[in-house]
């Protein structure tokens, strides 16, 4: 248990769906990550948000959509997806501090997303 | 972009080996962190290295910050079978917000 919480742990949708994905850290951080992982590729960073503030966001498509509603929860709204963005979608949360994200990040679980 | 090239790609051992494995980039890193990813599960922290040439510990784990700062190595003494997983490395980008950038990952299966 690490403290940062992600659901659902497992997704199918077809393309033309609408779904959201939520994390939940429970460490008082105050930066929070979206990650994709495909097989045989590394981490792949998509969004960071910092003291609630998008700071990052990796050219990705506009399919995928983040909200930071407060520093402990963020949602990855998906639509319209293909099947190539089937993949393990992993949250991270740090403690930020003077704009420079801690590097020691804690990950959920992961949300396994099939695009039928 | 930096890219982190991490060594071997898998290594399939008997338990109670030692195990060794590295990570290396073309430029400076000013901290290392080594992951640890079971399946179906995320990656967890195992060791944090701040200062070129420190050498840390963690149960049965050791890591290096190697003194030129452009590598670091994990070593895993007398293996069991819970040692089986994914293990990254990772080090910030040096950028704006310094984000980490992670390794291609070294795949550890431990025969009983």
């Amino acid at each position: 248990e690490t403290g940062v919480t992600q659901t659902p742990r497992h997704l199918v949708m077809g393309m033309t769906n609408k779904k959201s994905l939520k994390c939940e850290q429970h460490l008082g951080h105050n930066a929070m990550y979206w990650y994709k992982q495909s097989a045989k590729k590394p981490l792949e960073l998509m969004f960071v948000y910092s003291l609630e503030e998008r700071v990052e966001n990796n050219s990705v498509p506009s399919r995928f959509s983040p909200e930071c509603p407060n520093s402990s929860h963020l949602f990855l709204h998906l639509h319209t997806l293909q099947p190539e963005d089937s993949a393990l979608y992993l949250c991270a949360s740090s403690q930020a501090s003077s704009g420079d994200l801690n590097n020691e990040q804690f990950f959920g679980p992961g949300t396994r997303l099939t695009v039928l | 972009g930096q890219q982190l090239n991490q060594s071997p790609q898998s290594m399939f051992i008997q338990e109670g080996e030692d195990v060794s494995m590295n990570c290396t980039s073309s430029s400076i890193f000013n901290t290392w962190l080594w992951y640890k990813q079971e399946p179906g599960e995320g990656p967890v922290l195992l060791i944090a290295l701040y200062k070129a040439g420190e050498l840390t510990s963690n149960g049965r784990l050791t890591a290096q910050f190697g003194i030129t700062r452009k590598d670091s190595f994990l070593n895993i003494s007398a293996s069991i079978p819970s040692d089986v997983g994914i293990y990254f490395c990772a080090g910030p980008d040096g950028g704006a917000t310094n984000k980490l950038i992670f390794g291609t990952g070294t795949l550890l299966a431990v025969q009983p």
